[in-house]
């Protein structure tokens, strides 16, 4: 299993300003994702964070109002640009190996209300 | 396309009552992966138990129990003598092989679970 950590916890932003949250693997792993989990609905993948070169967005989300950063195997950073209250959710990051049916372990996540 | 359905949106039982957390799923993959995941108030995600397409064995820890029938494409989770503690939202997911993309998980809708003493 992966031991991971989200910075910051929670975040109260206002509307327009961006806010970038940081991930943190404790081992070294080959894929890392991103999600969004709207009030009361299931998760979403917004991209998976490849290392070294640009992340693969999920339909519907796109790099220029969630880049996504991922300079070694362990850290990830996901922004979130020129946010609106319809961005308010709770971001997690998940991190797994590449083979088929591992297991994705999840960070405790980012909750963002913007005001 | 792959989809995963958890028809019960909200349960509430009494502290020892047993409870079963219906999923269903879709995918026209032969090989695949199902996935549980507990989410409690705190907002994190906490793995549960994962099963390959191959193992239709049911699975056993502690109060926690899993049914895995592919002839009615379900992974039902079963929590015996339910405790305050279980309340929280419950996620069954389905992983995706998708190469050199790597896994994508589909997750249900989540069931609430409330679990009053």
């Amino acid at each position: 299993s992966a031991v991971i950590s989200q910075k910051p916890s929670r975040d109260i932003c206002q509307r327009g300003t961006s806010l970038t949250i940081q991930c943190q693997v404790d081992s070294q792993v080959t894929m890392m994702f991103w999600y969004r989990q709207q009030p009361g609905q299931s998760l979403t993948l917004i991209a998976t964070a490849n290392q070294g070169s640009e992340a693969t967005y999920e339909s519907g989300f796109v790099i220029d109002k969630f880049p996504i950063s991922r300079p070694n195997l362990t850290f990830s950073t996901l922004t979130v640009s020129n946010m609106s209250p319809e961005d308010s959710s709770i971001y997690l990051c998940s991190a797994g190996r590449q083979g088929a049916g591992d297991t994705q372990y999840f960070g405790p996540g980012t909750r963002l209300t913007v005001l | 396309a792959q989809k995963v359905t958890q028809a019960q949106t909200e349960i509430s039982v009494v502290e020892k009552e047993d409870v079963t957390l219906d999923c269903v799923y879709e995918t026209r993959d032969t090989t695949y992966y199902l996935f549980w995941y507990k989410q409690p108030p705190s907002g994190e995600l906490v793995f549960l138990i994962r099963r390959n397409s191959f193992d239709e064995q049911n699975e056993i820890s502690g109060r926690y129990s899993w049914n895995f029938q592919k002839s009615t494409s379900s992974f039902n989770f079963t929590i015996t003598a339910s405790q305050v503690v279980d309340s929280a939202v419950y996620f069954c997911a389905l992983s995706e092989d998708r190469r050199n993309a790597g896994n994508m998980l589909t997750f249900g809708g989540g069931t609430r679970l409330m679990v009053k003493p």
